[in-house]
């Protein structure tokens, strides 16, 4: 399958600063991704859907302004968390797919960003 | 509106014993379901989907599923577990007309030898 990588793998940055995240698509192009943020022991939360050349789509209750998204090129996302405080602390995790090809339903995960925030 | 249940916060099965791990869809149209697995720390690795055709799917790993539309299930099985297919299992379904995927709140796997 098609590879997404995500990078840091974890970040430990203090309070009030802002941490961005990566996600890249390595071989092919990610028309649309998502961020997802996931609570211990809990399920994916969709956080926003970006696409390629737009603006993200924010899910109901997401602060746009605090998570900042931009899709620049169809194999970059980039997710920044501004102003971070420590309940943003959590595992952060993109997917990517590219709805163009056939087999588009499938989305490929990175592997994940432990942010803490002291 | 769209939804995915898992009833079972965890399931424990003994090594060679077949495995079946639940889940429930509520989606308007005909659905397209997909079971991911997660290891600790890490992203989500696909395993297996139903778009259409066949109502018994074969993924990864041994694992299959089969949709039934009139139970609006897609239960995850495997007929022999391994204690490494102990995780965090994902069950998650996208309707027709929408790029969004819903998961539901998982099920850990604990297979013992």
């Amino acid at each position: 399958g098609a590879v997404v990588s995500q990078h840091p793998s974890w970040v430990i940055c203090k309070s009030g600063t802002s941490v961005k995240i990566e996600c890249r698509s390595l071989d092919f192009q990610a028309t649309t991704m998502f961020w997802y943020r996931q609570f211990p022991k809990q399920s994916l939360m969709l956080m926003a859907t970006s696409n390629e050349g737009s603006k993200a789509t924010y899910e109901q209750g997401v602060e746009k302004d605090k998570f900042l998204i931009n899709h620049a090129s169809l194999t970059l996302s980039t997710l920044t968390v501004t102003s971070a405080h420590p309940e943003d602390s959590s595992f952060y995790i993109c997917s990517a797919r590219d709805l163009v090809a056939e087999q588009g339903l499938e989305a490929f995960f990175g592997q994940g960003t432990r942010l803490t925030v002291v | 509106a769209q939804s995915v249940a898992q009833p079972e916060d965890q399931v424990n099965v003994a090594e060679g014993n077949p495995l079946t791990v639940k889940c429930t869809y509520s989606v308007s149209g005909n659905p397209y379901l997909f079971w991911y697995v997660q290891y600790p720390n890490r992203g989500l690795q696909f395993l297996l989907k139903y778009i259409t055709g066949d109502n018994l799917v074969k993924g990864s790993y041994g694992f299959e599923a089969e949709f039934n539309k009139s139970q609006t299930s897609f239960h995850l099985k495997k007929p022999s577990a391994l204690v490494s297919d102990s995780a965090l299992y994902f069950c998650a379904s996208q309707s027709y007309n929408t790029d969004k995927l819903i998961f539901g709140t998982g099920t850990r796997l604990q297979v013992f030898p």
